[in-house]
Order: C-alpha cells, then structure tokens, then sequence
C-alpha cells in the first residue's frame, strides 16, 4: 500500500530565512509522482510543486523547490526567503502507480512564520 | 480562476436532514472525481472516487449508504449526506484531475464546512 508521511507537526521559522519541510512515502510502484499543496487558513488547497518518479533533476517552482531522493524515498519541500504569508498547512501527497489518480496526502506540517 | 467550483461553501442544519453538495469542473470534462473529508487539524482522508457513468469507488470504511455519490455528468459530482447527524460534522472537499496525465496536480473546490446541530 502507498503510503505518506510527515513527521514535523509544526514548524516555525524566521521571515527571509530558508525551511525544509520533510516527506517520506512508501510505494512498490516504479511510477509515481508526488505533491506539495499549501492550505491556509481559509481552507483552498493551492499546488506548489510536482515531482515525476522518473525525473532525473528535482523540481523547482519559484521560492518553492523539492529535494528529491529516491533511494531514500523522500520529497522534502524547502522554501526560500519565507514571507508572513508562506504561514499555512503544508501537505505531501502521492499520486499513481497501483493508486491510478487517486491521491493520498501526508498528515500535514503547519508552517509559523515569525517576523 | 477557479476551476473546480464547489457548493454550498457553508451549510449548517439539523440533525437527521440530508445535506448534499456539488462538485463542478468549469472549464474541462472530468470522468473521475474524488471527495475527501478534513477534520480540524488534520489531513484529507480520501472518501471515495467518483466515475462518470457508474458507481463510486469507496474506500474501506466510508459507509456508502450514508454518503451517497453521483456523477451524472461529465462535469458534475454530488455528495449527499443523508440522515446527518452532528458527527458527520466536517470540512468535505472535492477535487477532479484536469487531464489522464498523472503529472499534472488535481484542481480543488474551496471546500465546503458542514455543522450539524
């Protein structure tokens, strides 16, 4: 069975500095992709960043990049020059392989950022 | 814009009422949708696929005769809860894959939160 986990509950971090969010998931599948989505406090889930099981370089959207090991089965989003507004729910989520389209979310990290 | 529009946003009402809430893909036809239940703090739990034409898919512990799925068409999923009761108190939110490729991330409705009295 596929399988998602974040271990931090929560995380702060000062404005302007740089955070790294874990992800670990537990797949047999060769074919997979995985998700960083950010839920705020309003409750819209908003996509941050893909990454293909098969891509050979890790994604990078903006602030937003992923650390991928595959070896070690981790995606580990890190953020950038953090902004007030980066404060929100993250979510690690896998989608394929024997899952087809169905997506499957982690437990969730909440992000404080301090000014 | 959006593209998932999901409705009502809040709905709040009585004991034993059935509550039902709709899913819409605006600009794109989705064979397949997926509903998902939050609550507070913490993450989404995937209730059950939707599929254009045919019966949903439930995951194991969701009971279907209490969250009835229809996906009449090919931009339309609903989500009724029958007889609710204050335990069926939660976030439900709705999401729809734009395209067959599975590297493309899903669209999400805004969610709808549900109080039961």
């Amino acid at each position: 069975a596929q399988k998602i986990t974040q271990t931090q509950p929560g995380m702060f971090v000062q404005e302007k500095e740089a955070v790294t969010l874990d992800c670990t998931y537990d797949t047999s599948d060769p074919s997979y992709g995985l998700f960083w989505y950010k839920q705020p406090s309003s409750g819209e889930m908003i996509f941050l960043i893909y990454q293909g099981s098969y891509d050979q370089q890790n994604a990078t959207e903006g602030r937003y990049s992923l650390n991928f090991q595959k070896a070690r089965k981790s995606a580990n989003l890190v953020i950038s020059a953090s902004q007030l507004g980066d404060s929100a729910m993250y979510f690690c989520a896998m989608r394929g392989g024997t899952g087809g389209f169905k997506t499957i979310f982690g437990a969730g990290t909440r992000l404080f950022v301090k000014a | 814009g959006a593209v998932v529009s999901q409705h009502p946003s809040w709905v709040i009402c009585k004991s034993g009422t059935s509550v039902k809430i709709e899913c819409r893909s605006l600009d794109f036809q989705a064979t397949t949708m997926f509903w998902y239940r939050q609550f507070p703090k913490q993450s989404l739990m995937l209730m059950a696929t939707s599929n254009e034409g045919s019966k949903a898919t439930y995951e194991q512990g969701v009971e279907k005769d209490k969250f009835l799925i229809n996906h009449a068409s090919l931009t339309l999923s609903t989500l009724t809860v029958t007889s609710a009761h204050p335990e069926d108190s939660s976030f439900y939110i709705c999401s729809a894959p734009r395209s067959g490729y599975s590297n493309q991330p899903q669209h999400f409705g805004d969610g709808t939160r549900l109080s039961i009295l």
